[in-house]
């Protein structure tokens, strides 16, 4: 199966908004809520930052927020924080017990 | 605190095998599957299969069918991936991660194993 498909890159400066689009199709992002996003720092593991499309884990700063609409899930961090540059993966049940993860966005702080 | 922690850094020659491991800790290991993702250098996650703690059920990805086998050692609370036929493209960061029964998602994640094959 193809990555779902995220936006290569995105950048936004200290306290704006950005979001990142993660599109799929209806026999994953569209038919399960089941959508998760992950940030990597370099040389890092990833990190659960949203999980059952809109969910956020305890600790994960309330500055990150998720939705989705038909095939195209969306991550928004609002108040950009330097510690936020990072890259991010969205991944969604593929069915039959499979995942399927994004191609990954790198977010640039300017 | 919950903890998966993985084996080291491996170099293996084209056509090889390895097998790395997932030590887990801090809850009960059999209540919670554990997924296998890997990441070459400078490219996107990638989804590998897993493994009911439990029941020791596997799902694979048709990508690795036939080439990976996940196991687990519930004695050692400890999780295996073994990847055959090892060719370069397989050169990458190997991840295990903690997931619930019935979610998809993963938390914590191990520290990472580096897998390099060169000849």
């Amino acid at each position: 199966q193809s990555a779902l498909t995220q936006p290569r890159s995105v950048s936004g400066s200290p306290g704006q908004s950005v979001t990142i689009s993660c599109t799929g199709t209806s026999s994953n992002v569209g038919g399960y809520n089941f959508v998760s996003w992950y940030q990597q720092h370099p040389g890092k593991a990833p990190k659960l930052m949203i999980y059952d499309v809109t969910k956020r884990p305890s600790g994960v700063p309330d500055r990150f927020s998720a939705s989705k609409s038909g095939n195209t899930a969306s991550l928004t961090i609002s108040g950009l924080q330097t510690e936020d540059e990072a890259d991010y993966y969205c991944c969604s049940y593929a069915g039959s017990f499979t995942v399927l993860f994004g191609g990954g966005t790198k977010l640039t702080v300017l | 605190q919950v903890q998966l922690v993985q084996s080291g850094a491996e170099v293996k020659k084209p056509g090889a095998s390895v097998k790395v491991s997932c030590k887990a800790s801090g809850y009960t290991f059999t209540s919670y599957n554990i997924q296998w993702v890997r990441q070459a250098p400078g490219q996107r996650l990638e989804w590998m299969g897993w493994i009911n703690a439990g029941s020791g059920n596997t799902v694979s990805s048709q990508k690795f069918q036939g080439r990976v086998t996940i196991t687990r050692d519930t004695s050692a609370n400890t999780a295996y991936m073994e990847l055959s036929s090892l060719r370069s493209e397989d050169t990458a960061v190997y991840y295990c991660a903690r997931e619930v029964v019935g979610a998809v998602w993963f938390d914590p994640w191990g520290q990472g194993t580096l897998v390099t094959v060169s000849s």
